[in-house]
């Protein structure tokens, strides 16, 4: 029971294009959805996250766009560079622990 | 500063050894947690711990156990590898005021043969 929904699996853009990595989500008691960021060797990193009391946060190229209504979120990446070619890891926060989706490997060309 | 450190970085089993493996930080954080990495599956939590000589189930905690002896250490142990624990284990803490910004470890690399 996978309880948080994440697509695409994989997703391959040229530089400059804008990445939107979306996931959906059942739960109505989760209260924070983060994104991470996981390099291959490394551990998943956090990269941003929001609250469903907004639906909009940006740091930087990186956005994430949320719909309480429809229970999904996206991420979304401005002017995406090779550098940004990594897995992203939608998640959602309730009771003390996260709950991760299934991760998508995004592969930005020059 | 080393955050959360986990070793060993790789290892294999045969099937029914037993083997822990070390999670440590140095944040002085509450929450640490077990997480397991499959393809197609992303991270599936095992265990978690919300301080010093606590633990709970997660996810997938069958096969495993987990200890939180002293606050800047937690161990994952199993008891009798099988095939189905192949994967990479990835410790993570917390600073107590829940998940909301969890620092990972590098990760530690299991097979099970």
């Amino acid at each position: 029971q996978q309880q948080v929904k994440q697509s695409p699996q994989s997703l391959i853009v040229q530089k400059g294009g804008i990445p939107i990595i979306n996931c959906a989500y059942e739960n109505t008691a989760f209260d924070y959805f983060p994104w991470y960021q996981q390099f291959p060797g490394k551990g998943p990193a956090l990269l941003i996250a929001i609250r469903p009391d907004v639906s909009e946060k940006k740091e930087g190229r990186f956005t994430i766009s949320f719909n309480k209504s429809a229970k999904q979120f996206s991420l979304h990446i401005m002017d995406s560079q090779p550098g940004d070619s990594a897995t992203y890891f939608c998640a959602a926060l309730a009771n003390e622990k996260l709950t991760f989706g299934t991760g998508t490997r995004l592969t930005i060309i020059p | 500063n080393a955050g959360v450190t986990q070793t060993p970085k790789f290892r294999v089993l045969k099937t029914g050894q037993s083997m822990t493996l070390l999670c440590a930080q140095d944040m002085n954080h509450e929450y640490m947690y077990w997480y397991r990495q499959d393809p197609g599956m992303g991270l599936r939590l095992i265990h978690y711990s919300v301080g010093e000589g606590t633990t709970a189930k997660g996810e997938v905690p069958d096969g495993y156990n987990v200890s939180r002896l002293k606050k800047q250490n937690f161990l994952l142990g199993l008891e009798s590898a099988a095939p189905s624990q192949t994967s990479v284990y990835f410790c993570a803490s917390s600073d107590g005021y829940g998940a909301n910004v969890l620092t990972f470890g590098a990760g530690s690399r299991l097979t099970v043969l």
